[in-house]
């Protein structure tokens, strides 16, 4: 079963303007972390933003933003002001048993961002 | 400055041979790992190593084969065992986590594309 689903392969968005990227996962371990990665054309993988599963508050990062509902086992990303250097594949990622030195991280297969002028 | 290299950015291979793949850091990082991207995927982790002269099997080791002599260094072979090796490979490494800690994302290095003639 998927641990992780992003069900959005592409996605459009206006420059300037704000856009959701959904990222849905499936654990039963009460400690895990959530993360959101960026990766260019380029190839690399950029580390954008973390969520565990204790924190009371969904996190931020500059123009990034994990909105978190544990409840529904969403870590959607949300980037404001979308630039057009925000044009690239964005990976959700799951970390499970993260107090007892968990390492498998889990990826997403991705959704594609276009940012148009 | 500190980070994570790896070499070649293109590999050429032909069928029937063993090729390795390098991955170093200079960031002190005890856990590293490999990564398989096909084109329009996720990641798939192929083997990690937690500390020196240590390491375990991911979800697709089939095929490949490590070690983690230097804390510095966790280069990856792919044999002629595996069977469609044309792929994007990535290393990353990160902190080992432990009990009570909080998160740590992983590093990645730029990638080897290998190719298979």
């Amino acid at each position: 079963a998927q641990k992780i689903t992003q069900t959005q392969p592409g996605m459009f968005v206006q420059e300037k303007e704000a856009v959701t990227l959904d990222c849905t996962y499936d654990t039963s371990d009460p400690s895990y972390g959530l993360f959101w990665y960026k990766q260019p054309s380029s190839g690399e993988m950029i580390f954008l933003i973390y969520q565990g599963s204790y924190d009371q508050q969904n996190a931020t990062e500059g123009r990034y933003s994990l909105n978190f509902q544990k409840a529904r086992k969403s870590a959607n990303l949300v980037i404001s002001a979308s630039q057009l250097g925000d044009s690239a594949m964005y990976f959700c990622a799951m970390r499970e048993g993260l107090h007892t030195g968990g390492f498998k991280t889990i990826f997403g297969a991705g959704t594609r961002l276009f940012v148009k002028a | 400055d500190g980070g994570i290299t790896q070499s070649p950015k293109y590999l050429f291979r032909k069928e029937g041979q063993n090729v390795t793949l390098s991955c170093e850091q200079n960031l002190n990082h005890d856990a590293m790992y490999w990564y398989r991207q096909d084109p329009g995927q996720g990641l798939r982790l192929i083997y990690y190593s937690q500390i020196v002269n240590d390491f375990q099997k991911g979800d697709i080791a089939e095929g490949y084969s490590v070690s983690r002599e230097k804390k510095e260094s966790f280069p990856l072979t792919v044999t002629s065992a595996q069977k469609n090796p044309t792929a994007f490979y990535l290393c990353a490494s990160s902190i080992p986590l432990g009990a009570g800690s909080s998160y740590n994302e992983q590093f990645f290095g730029p990638g080897t594309r290998l190719t298979v003639l």
